[in-house]
Parts: structure tokens; sequence; C-alpha cells
């Protein structure tokens, strides 16, 4: 079955540390994006990448890093600038990047401080 | 920064109730309108992507029209069964790199079903 895989489901970050939450779509999806959910909020975008090898930041970037090296994976990585990581952080692709295109989503990691 | 308006922010409702609730928008520079339905302990499913002034999708029991002109959507639920509880998203495209792929997504209307 095509979808999106978002791993691992929880995750811990010591304080100072770097994490990385990996997304692997097989639906053969141009774009892809990660979104950052907190309690009481609507999904805030973080970066988006329209194509492999490009991304561009979303309304939340600072504090997180991407990359786009292969069609299916988009890896976030949640750096040690980020002072409030405590989210529940959402994969989503579509099959290209429009106003137009339904976006797919994974089921989510819940990162947490240690 | 997109406002994106959610109304109410949580239903309850009896099985067999049909009930409905709002999504507003910013009505300039409209390119469309997102709906997702999302369950429990399971991922943002996508129902409807609405472009048209007037517009009404169906699916099943839901429904949805969009009204561009005055900025605001209205997902319809027909006779509501427990499964219908979930939490139900819009977002609205806007402008990002060259096209408008970026979604501002509204704060939710929970809906629980009550049997």
């Amino acid at each position: 079955d095509g979808g999106i895989t978002q791993s691992p489901k929880y995750l811990f970050r010591k304080e100072g540390q770097n994490v990385t939450l990996s997304c692997e779509q097989n639906l053969n999806h141009d774009a892809m994006y990660w979104y950052r959910q907190d309690p009481g909020q609507g999904l805030r975008l973080i970066y988006y990448s329209q194509i492999v090898n490009d991304f561009q930041k979303g309304d939340i970037a600072e504090g997180y890093s991407v990359s786009r090296e292969k069609k299916e994976s988009f890896p976030l990585t949640v750096t040690s600038a980020q002072k409030n990581p405590t989210a529940f952080y959402l994969c989503a692709s579509s099959t290209s990047y429009g106003e137009n295109q339904p976006q797919h989503f994974g089921d989510g990691t819940r990162l947490s401080i240690l | 920064i997109l406002n994106v308006e959610q109304s109410p922010q949580s239903l309850h409702v009896q099985e067999g109730d049909s009930t409905n609730f709002t999504c507003s928008f910013p009505s300039s520079n409209f390119y469309a309108l997102h709906w997702y339905r999302w369950e429990t302990a399971k991922s943002p499913e996508a129902l409807f992507v609405m472009t048209l002034n007037g517009d009404e999708k169906k699916k099943g029991r839901i429904s949805a029209t969009l009204n561009t002109k005055e900025g605001y959507s209205y997902l319809y639920i027909k006779g509501s069964q427990p499964e219908d509880s979930a939490t139900y998203l819009c977002a609205f495209p806007n402008a990002g790199g060259t096209s408008y792929g970026k979604l501002t997504f509204g704060q939710g209307t929970i809906l629980t079903v009550h049997p």
C-alpha cells in the first residue's frame, strides 16, 4: 500500500541535542511538507519541498533543518537552537506543489524533552 | 499572517443529528480551500479541495459549500454517526515560491457524536 511513514512514533530529546525525524513516502509525490502541532493551535508549516534537491522555509523554520536528497525522503532535524521543541510533528506530501493538490499525511512523531 | 478561523471549536451531537460548522478565510486572493478530517490516532485525511465560488462537494454523508466572495465555507454532516467523531480542519493555500501550495490551517472543529 502506498503511503507516508514517519519514524519514530515517540522521541525524547536531551538538552543541547539534535534529533532527526524520518519521513518516507512511496506515493511518487514531488512535494513534501513538515508541520508542527501545539495544543490549541492549528498545524503550522516548518519547511516544504517542491521537488527533490529543493526546499524552502515555512512559517516557523527557526531551529529546524531539512534535506531532500531523494524524492521519497524528507528528514527533519530539530536542532538545539529550537528552544521549545516539544510538539507533535506531521509530515505530508502531495502529487505536486500547488493550491489544488490535497496533502497526504503520515501518522506523526511526538517529540518530548527529557 | 493569514487568518483562517473555524467555528465552533468543539461540538457534541447525538447519533442521527445533522450538523454543520464553518471555516472563514480571507476573501481576497482566493485560490482554493481544503477540508481534512483527523480521527484520533490516525493521520489527517483529505476530504475536499474546493476552488470555485458556489462550489458544492459531497462524499457520502459529508458535503461542503464555498462562498469565496464573503470568505467562508460550510461543512455539513447529515445523520451523524459515532465514526464521524474527529477533528475537522480547513486550510487556505497562500503564496510560497512560485506557486500557492503553502497551507495555513485553522484550529479545527472537534466533533463528538454520542451513541
